[in-house]
């Protein structure tokens, strides 16, 4: 199976701050990277898909980048609506896997 | 306007069979690959496996030998049973709708989730 890891595990950030979120794939899988926002007793909501692509009525705050292992979620202009916690995901294998989520919360 | 929802018992004892369903409604239930996906308390995600309409199925390896997913495609309905329940399979459990074609492992929707524990 393909390793999703993220960094930081957590990040306090305060609102109009611009917050960047690193996923890293334990092999090359081109752009096949999605992001999601979880928020307390929710279900997950997709933020972004093929790495860069924003998922419809998601805000253009949000931006994705990266190819191959190393990819970034930003938000560049926190709003208090996004403080959540934030999961990557690899889409290009048969049996997809998460990265273990990033926490973000108010500084 | 997809909306998923689910439903199945919440509480069972170790060695039980948990049993979930999943409705959709609202768009084609043909096009999309369905989805079970669970998270234990406080932790992270973890995909179960998938079928497509016409019953195809893929499964994570780890429950492979336990999970089986089937589905009604005249109540567009999809569901979920997995054996010899214990307590490190205590979790909330989704279900989602994977895209189309190459874009079947992004979900876009989402049941509401079940909470499932596993106490004797």
């Amino acid at each position: 199976d393909i390793q999703m890891t993220q960094s930081p595990s957590s990040v306090s950030a305060s609102v109009g701050d611009r917050v960047n979120i690193t996923c890293r794939a334990s092999q090359g899988i081109s752009t096949w990277l999605a992001w999601y926002q979880q928020k307390p007793g929710k279900a997950p909501k997709l933020l972004i898909y093929a790495a860069s692509t924003l998922q419809s009525g998601v805000p253009s705050r949000f931006s994705g980048s990266g190819s191959g292992t190393d990819f970034t979620l930003t938000i560049s202009s926190l709003q208090p609506e996004d403080f959540a916690t934030y999961y990557c995901q690899q889409a290009n294998s048969f049996s997809p896997t998460f990265g273990p989520g990033t926490k973000v919360d108010i500084k | 306007q997809v909306q998923l929802q689910q439903w199945g018992a919440g509480l069972l004892k170790p060695s039980e069979t948990l049993s979930l369903t999943c409705a959709v409604y609202g768009g084609s239930f043909t096009d999309y690959f369905w989805t079970w996906i669970r998270q234990p308390p406080g932790k992270g995600l973890q995909w179960i496996g998938e079928i497509s309409h016409s019953g195809s199925t893929n499964y994570d390896s780890s429950l492979k030998s336990r999970a089986t997913i089937s589905v009604d495609t005249s109540k567009n309905h999809f569901s979920l049973k997995l054996s010899s329940m214990t307590a490190a399979d205590a979790a909330v459990y989704y279900c989602a709708r994977g895209g189309s074609g190459y874009y079947r492992y992004y979900f876009d929707n989402w049941g509401q989730g079940t909470l499932v524990t596993v106490s004797s």
